[in-house]
């Protein structure tokens, strides 16, 4: 039972222009997000992430939507840059439980041209 | 380098095999978290101790168990190895500061077992 998905397992861009990650979960208690990043042979690092009584949260070139009525989020990144190629995890957290437990999407690769 | 480093970086072993992966958390961290992620897949919660106790488990199998010791260092033992265990597992620490209000979590590079 996939409680968070990345429908997308690739995207390509070109350098400068926007990238659009997005994901879908279906837990109603899911009240957390949150994006990491991951490069070959690191573990994924933090990125952004946003509670559920937001609907947007912007860090830098970095911006989170959270469309619950729709159980969507998405990762905006503006401009895209040839170093933000890696592997992005979308993550959603329950209410009520440990902060560090987790459900995580499968990831999308991220290529971006230059 | 995110501070967390885990042993060993790859192994190899057989089925039925047992195995031990280290971890030691950033300097000041109390809590670990194991996670696995096979082939293909997003990382699954396996298990989460803070200050020396559990205090949350996911779908952990019962072959696999894991401690954390006084000095804050966790060990994720993993017994009659099979195949489907063949996987990469990553610990992560989180800041008592910072974690509750971030959730972020700050991981290793990961151990990647291989059974054969």
């Amino acid at each position: 039972d996939q409680q968070v998905k990345q429908n997308s397992p690739s995207l390509s861009v070109q350098e400068g222009r926007i990238s659009i990650l997005n994901c879908d979960y279906t837990n109603s208690m899911f009240d957390y997000f949150l994006w990491y990043k991951k490069y070959p042979a690191e573990g994924p690092t933090f990125l952004i992430s946003i509670s559920s009584i937001k609907d947007k949260n912007e860090d830098g070139r970095f911006t989170v939507f959270l469309n619950k009525s729709a159980k969507h989020l998405s990762l905006h990144i503006v401009p895209s840059q040839p170093g933000d190629s890696a592997v992005y995890f979308c993550a959603a957290r329950a209410g009520g439980t440990s902060y560090g437990k987790l459900t995580f999407g499968q990831g999308t690769i991220l290529t971006v041209h230059p | 380098d995110s501070g967390v480093t885990q042993t060993p970086k790859h192994l190899i072993t057989a089925t039925g095999q047992r195995v031990t992966l280290r971890c030691s958390p950033r300097s000041g961290d109390l809590s670990v978290y194991w996670y696995q992620q096979s082939l293909d897949q997003g990382l699954q919660f396996l298990i989460q101790y803070y200050n020396g106790e559990e205090r949350a488990k996911g779908n952990i199998l019962e072959r696999f168990s894991a401690q954390q010791f006084p000095d804050l260092h966790s060990e994720l033992n993993l017994s009659s190895l099979e195949l489907g265990d063949s996987a990469l597992y990553f610990c992560a620490s989180s800041s008592p500061r910072t974690g509750p209000s971030t959730g972020e979590l700050f991981f290793g590079e990961g151990s990647r077992l291989t059974v054969l």
